[in-house]
C-alpha cells in the first residue's frame, strides 16, 4: 500500500533557485493539499485542491503554485526560493465524506541557504 | 490568531501509567476533531477521531473526549507504552468552501520512560 508519496526527501535550494516537490497518491482521493511544518508552528496548510483542475489557496500561500492535471498527483512549485521557506513540508490527501481523515506522506525537509 | 492550541509543548510518563494530552480551540463551528501522531522523519498517522455531536470515543487504549461547552478535547492513553513517544497533533475540521478545512495545533512531545 503506498499511499501518498512524496519525493524528494530531502533538498538543499540557493536563494532564487526554484523546484517542484512531487507528491502522488494510489487511493483515488479527490481532495489533496499541502502543508509545511515549521517549530512551534505545528502544520500550516499551504494550497489544496478538490479535485482535478481545481486548486485553492490555504493559511500561507505565497511564494507557492500548484496545478492539478490529474487526481493522482498534486505537485506543488516553489518559483524563487528564499530561506523563509526552510522547513518540512507534507502532502496529504483524503477521502470525500466529512469525517474521512487526511492521509499523510513522509515530508519533503527542504532547505533553502 | 491560533484556532486551535496545544499549550504543552511536551510531556513525560511512566510506562503503564496514562498519558493525557490536551487540546483547546477557539471556533464553535468545528465539527470533527482527530487526533494524529508524528514519529521523526516520518509524516503524521491518523490516530483516532470525535464528531462534534459526541462526547467521547475510544479505540483501544485511546480515547478521545469532548467538552464543546469548554472548546477542550484530550486524548488519553492508558497504559502508555514507551513505542507511544512522539510529538501528537490535535486538529480540527470545519467546512469551507466546497469542501472541509483542517486547523492543526502546535503538537504536544509525549515521552514514555521505561
Amino acid at each position: 500500500n503506498a499511499g501518498v508519496t512524496q519525493t524528494p526527501k530531502f533538498q538543499v535550494l540557493k536563494t532564487g533557485q526554484s523546484m517542484t516537490l512531487q507528491c502522488a497518491q494510489d487511493m483515488n482521493h479527490e481532495y489533496m493539499s499541502w502543508y509545511r511544518q515549521d517549530p512551534g508552528m505545528g502544520l500550516r496548510l499551504i494550497h489544496y485542491s478538490v479535485g482535478a483542475g481545481i486548486t485553492d489557496q490555504g493559511e500561507v500561500p505565497n511564494g507557492y503554485n500548484v496545478s492539478r492535471s490529474t487526481t493522482e498527483d498534486f505537485p506543488l512549485r516553489l518559483l524563487s526560493a528564499a530561506p523563509s521557506q526552510t522547513s518540512v513540508y507534507f502532502c496529504a490527501s483524503r477521502g470525500d465524506t466529512g469525517d474521512s481523515p487526511l492521509h499523510f506522506g513522509n515530508g519533503t525537509r527542504l532547505t533553502v541557504t | 490568531d491560533q484556532q486551535v492550541k496545544q499549550n504543552s509543548p511536551s510531556l513525560s510518563v511512566q510506562e503503564g501509567r496514562i498519558s493525557i494530552l490536551n487540546c483547546d480551540y477557539t471556533n464553535s463551528m468545528f465539527d470533527y476533531f482527530l487526533w494524529y501522531k508524528k514519529y521523526p522523519a516520518e509524516g503524521p498517522t491518523f490516530l483516532i477521531s470525535i464528531s462534534s455531536i459526541k462526547d467521547k470515543n475510544e479505540d483501544g487504549r485511546f480515547t478521545v473526549f469532548l467538552n464543546k461547552s469548554a472548546k477542550h478535547l484530550s486524548l488519553h492513553i492508558v497504559p502508555s507504552q514507551p513505542g507511544d513517544s512522539a510529538v501528537y497533533f490535535c486538529a480540527a475540521s470545519v467546512r469551507g468552501t466546497g469542501t472541509y478545512k483542517y486547523i492543526f495545533g502546535t503538537g504536544t512531545r509525549l515521552k514514555v520512560l521505561a
